[in-house]
């Protein structure tokens, strides 16, 4: 079947610590999202990408870093330049930028400091 | 900018209630407008959308009509269950733009 993979499902971090989370897809779309949610909050955009070896920032893109290498694969890094790293992370996909066009989205990782 | 306001939660209803949660938008041109759906410890899930204005999104039982004149897109169903107990967002996308989201509303439903 046709869908987002996140991984891990649950990821602990370390004080000073980088992780990165996966994000992969088999759509075939060509833009992809990571979205951070906190409690009782809707979602902010972090980074998005329309095309492979591109990307931009989003509305809260300090303290994290993403590359495009693959129209796959989209992975987020949490950098230690990132004070309040606990959240919910949800990758997304759509055909393209469109207007029109739905994101799709995975089952989420969620993010805890040690 | 754009920006999208939904009702607070949390929504309780009594299973096989009429459901309406309200949404309005801000935004310039003609966005595109979704329902997304969020189960607990799940990634969003597409409802419906509409994509001009005055058409009407469907799926599962739930309806929103795409309102211009009064920028609003309310999520409609007529009679609720437990299982449609959940986290609603309203979205939109601009040209040029990503989606923006509403802050959610919880539907909890009981029996």
């Amino acid at each position: 079947d046709g869908g987002i993979t996140q991984s891990p499902k649950y990821l602990f971090r370390k004080e000073g610590q980088n992780v990165t989370l996966s994000c992969e897809q088999n759509l075939n779309h060509d833009a992809m999202y990571w979205y951070r949610q906190d409690p009782g909050q809707g979602l902010r955009l972090i980074y998005y990408s329309q095309i492979v070896n591109d990307f931009q920032k989003g509305d809260i893109a300090e303290g994290y870093s993403v590359s495009r290498e693959k129209k796959e694969s989209f992975p987020l890094t949490v950098t230690s330049a990132q004070k309040n790293p606990t959240a919910f992370y949800l990758c997304a996909s759509s055909i393209s930028a469109g207007v029109n066009q739905p994101q799709h989205f995975g089952d989420g990782t969620r993010l805890s400091i040690l | 900018g754009d920006s999208v306001t939904q009702m607070e939660g949390p929504v309780t209803l009594s299973e096989e209630a009429f459901l309406t949660i309200n949404c309005t938008y801000t935004a310039t041109g003609y966005p595109s407008l979704f329902w997304y759906v969020q189960y607990p410890g799940e990634g969003l899930q597409l409802l419906l959308k509409a994509t001009k204005a005055d058409d009407k999104g469907s799926n599962k039982g739930f309806e929103a009509t795409y309102r211009k004149e009064t920028t609003s897109f309310h999520l409609e169903k007529g009679s609720v269950q437990v299982s449609d107990s959940a986290v609603y967002f309203c979205a939109l996308r601009n040209a040029g733009n990503m989606l923006t989201f509403g802050g959610g509303t919880r539907l909890m439903v009981k029996p």
